[in-house]
């Protein structure tokens, strides 16, 4: 079956260190998404592409990065991880409409 | 200011209530989603709405595109319902709603 899959499912990393988070679907959608979820904020968006090599800000971008080499993965790259950035991360992909979420990735930076 | 409102932000009921869930926004839509997510994180989709109405065992939702307003309904509520629903709505991008803390007491 078709799936979403984000890695690692937790990650503990120190302040100002480079970390990235893995994000691979094999429904070969072209729209991606990258968001972080905090109390009180609820789903935020940091980056988003429509297909191979293109790549949008969104609400919360800074501090974060992407790169779309290929249809399946979005990997979201943190520069130099800050507290701040401690979160749920959750990719998303959609084939324009509807959307498939990954389980998440709990980020703790410390 | 958002671009999607939930009410209420936090809801408990007793098992066998009957639950409305309201969704309001202000952005032009293609669609919107109802999601659901557990305790555990993961984040499922329950409805994509772009009209009229959309039934799934116990859950119902609605959207009226004129009044920009979608509700999901839960009959006979159990304690497994007991989640987090998450309004949201495809425009331009995905905007999504802060959710609806769910929680159904037996």
């Amino acid at each position: 079956d078709a799936e979403i899959t984000q890695s690692p499912r937790h990650k503990i990393t120190e302040t100002g260190r480079q970390v990235t988070l893995a994000c691979h679907q094999t429904w070969n959608h072209n729209n991606m998404f990258w968001y972080r979820q905090d109390l009180g904020h609820g789903l935020r968006l940091i980056h988003y592409s429509y297909g191979v090599h293109d790549t949008n800000k969104g609400e919360v971008s800074d501090g974060y990065s992407v790169s779309r080499s290929n249809t399946e993965d979005l990997p979201l790259t943190l520069e130099s991880a800050a507290s701040s950035q401690t979160s749920v991360y959750f990719c998303a992909s959609s084939p324009g409409r509807g959307a498939f979420f990954g389980q998440g990735t709990r980020l703790t930076v410390v | 200011k958002n671009e999607v409102e939930q009410s209420p932000q936090n809801l408990t009921a007793q098992e066998g209530e009957f639950i409305t869930i309201n969704c309001s926004y202000s952005v032009g839509i293609s669609a919107l989603h109802w999601l659901q997510q557990h305790p555990g994180g993961g984040i499922v989709s329950l409805f994509m709405l772009s009209s009229g109405k959309k039934k799934h065992g116990r859950l119902i939702a609605t959207i009226n595109i004129q009044e920009k307003h979608s509700s999901l309904h839960i009959t006979a509520s159990h304690p497994r319902d007991s989640a987090v629903y998450i309004c949201a709505v495809t425009g331009n991008q995905f905007y999504f709603g802060t959710g609806t803390s769910l929680t159904v007491i037996p």
